[in-house]
């Protein structure tokens, strides 16, 4: 079973910042977060992820709670492309640490 | 990010036959690759943990012979879908990992089974 607890969908305003909340609250120490997203009729792509610093790349931003329970993604200007099912993810993140996915969020982006 | 392709994009085969579906890392070696099949509207269930040189671990409830895994070398591994039937159609996708590390895991564009 998944970890994680999300949200079934959002919406945001293009150009606005989409936060999307995830809690984890059995997270353990050597666990990290990751995000994934998938757009429609594709696989899977990878966003980011941390264990307990907040992590910040080109597409996105990743804020953790000090107790570790709880994160946001955050998208800082979203655009109708970043319209997907976003999914939070706790694992271990060896190579041979497979990833179990659950129901995500689904995030409308409204023009 | 490192690249993972899959092929085919798109596969119609008639009840009965069966399907190969290929899964390469095009820039990175992968020892482990992933399975998964995903339904219209649900999430990706995990099929099936490829290792390369080695028999396929099946998750619970997956049947190992009809899903046929095969991970030869270190950039492909090959799901065949043994007598399909039209509950078998669905998108399957797989994912490997690269590097050392903290591994992120890089999926392939996944492949649409239509058994007819």
């Amino acid at each position: 079973d998944a970890k994680t607890t999300q949200p079934p969908s959002m919406d945001c305003a293009e150009g606005r910042a989409a936060n999307l909340p995830c809690n984890h609250s059995t997270i353990s120490g050597n666990e990290y977060v990751y995000w994934y997203r998938q757009i429609h009729s594709q696989g899977p792509q990878y966003i980011i992820h941390g264990l307990k610093n907040n992590e910040t790349n080109e597409m996105a931003s990743l804020i953790i709670t000090e107790d570790r329970k709880s994160s946001t993604l955050i998208l800082p200007h979203a655009t109708l492309r970043d319209t997907a099912v976003y999914y939070c993810i706790v694992r271990v993140g060896n190579r041979d640490d497979k990833i179990i996915f659950g129901k995500g969020t689904r995030l409308h982006i409204l023009p | 990010g490192a690249v993972v392709s899959q092929h085919p994009s798109r596969v119609i085969c008639k009840s009965g036959t069966s399907v190969k579906i290929e899964c390469r890392s095009l820039d990175f070696q992968a020892t482990t690759m992933f399975w998964y099949r995903q339904f219209p509207k649900q999430s990706l269930m995990l099929m099936a943990t490829s290792n390369e040189g080695s028999k396929a671990t099946y998750e619970q409830g997956v049947e190992k012979d009809k899903f046929l895994i095969n991970h030869a070398s270190l950039t492909l591994s090959t799901l065949t879908v043994t007598s399909a039937h039209p509950e078998d159609s669905s998108f399957y996708i797989c994912s490997a990992s690269p590097g050392t590390g903290v591994y992120e895991q890089y999926f392939g564009p996944g492949t649409r089974l239509t058994v007819t």
